[in-house]
């Protein structure tokens, strides 16, 4: 069992459609990535938490340290949101990151 | 631009051939990370630098590999004796001193790596 677990693996929406991305991870941690991956280009990252929760425009990100859990909102979705998504927790207080294997969105018009 | 820069792209090479790639991260930061992606998986973690310190390496990583980072700003990845099974996608990635309040890696675009 891999210590980072999203679901889904895969995800199809229609546009305007709310999503919701889930990580659970198995380890501690004192922080975690949400990362997005475009077909063919570089990792950007969206958001660290350690705590709580984060909004950057459409992009909701939470977290429940206690459950072990996050995950990642996008509102009104759009075309342009298809990528992977990457869940990436720093293992304890190490800088060490462990990744997901990543939910790959497709948001069709 | 200032982001992380990694060099070349792309390289191919013959198995048994030695490689070594290039990352230069954001130039405040301190820390810097080695990962390793095949198509349609995650990144997997290689290694990870604190200034000019090797913190931790993956047990991915086999004695053909290298990393440096000899002044704590660019770094090098070696593969030696390169097999088959080397062909990834090399990232490397940067962020501020640890314990930053609003830490975010930066990814480089990678080295696209193919054996034949």
């Amino acid at each position: 069992k891999n210590e980072v677990e999203q679901s889904p693996q895969n995800l199809t929406a229609q546009e305007g459609e709310f999503i919701t991305i889930n990580c659970s991870y198995s380890v501690g941690i004192s922080a975690l990535h949400w990362l997005q991956q475009h077909p063919g280009g570089g990792i950007v990252s969206l958001f660290m938490l350690s705590s709580g929760k984060k909004k950057h425009g459409r992009l909701i990100a939470t977290i429940n340290i206690q459950e072990k859990h996050s995950s990642l909102h996008i509102t009104a979705s759009h075309p342009r949101d298809s990528a992977v998504y990457i869940c990436a927790v720093h293992s304890g207080n190490t800088g060490k990151l462990i990744f997901g294997q990543g939910t790959t969105l497709q948001v069709k018009p | 631009d200032t982001g992380v820069s990694q060099d070349p792209r792309h390289k191919i090479t013959k198995r048994g051939q030695n490689v070594t790639f290039r990352c230069d991260p954001i130039s405040e930061h301190n820390r810097l990370y080695w990962y390793r992606q095949t198509l349609g998986q995650g990144p997997e973690f290689l290694t990870y630098f604190q200034n000019e310190a090797q913190l931790e390496k993956s047990r991915l990583l086999s004695d053909r590999f290298s990393a440096e980072r000899p002044k704590g700003s660019f770094s090098t990845l070696e593969i030696q004796r390169t097999e088959q099974g080397d062909s990834a996608m090399y990232l490397c990635a940067s962020s501020p001193t640890w314990g930053a309040t609003n830490e975010k890696l930066f990814f480089g675009s990678g080295t696209q790596l193919s054996v034949l």
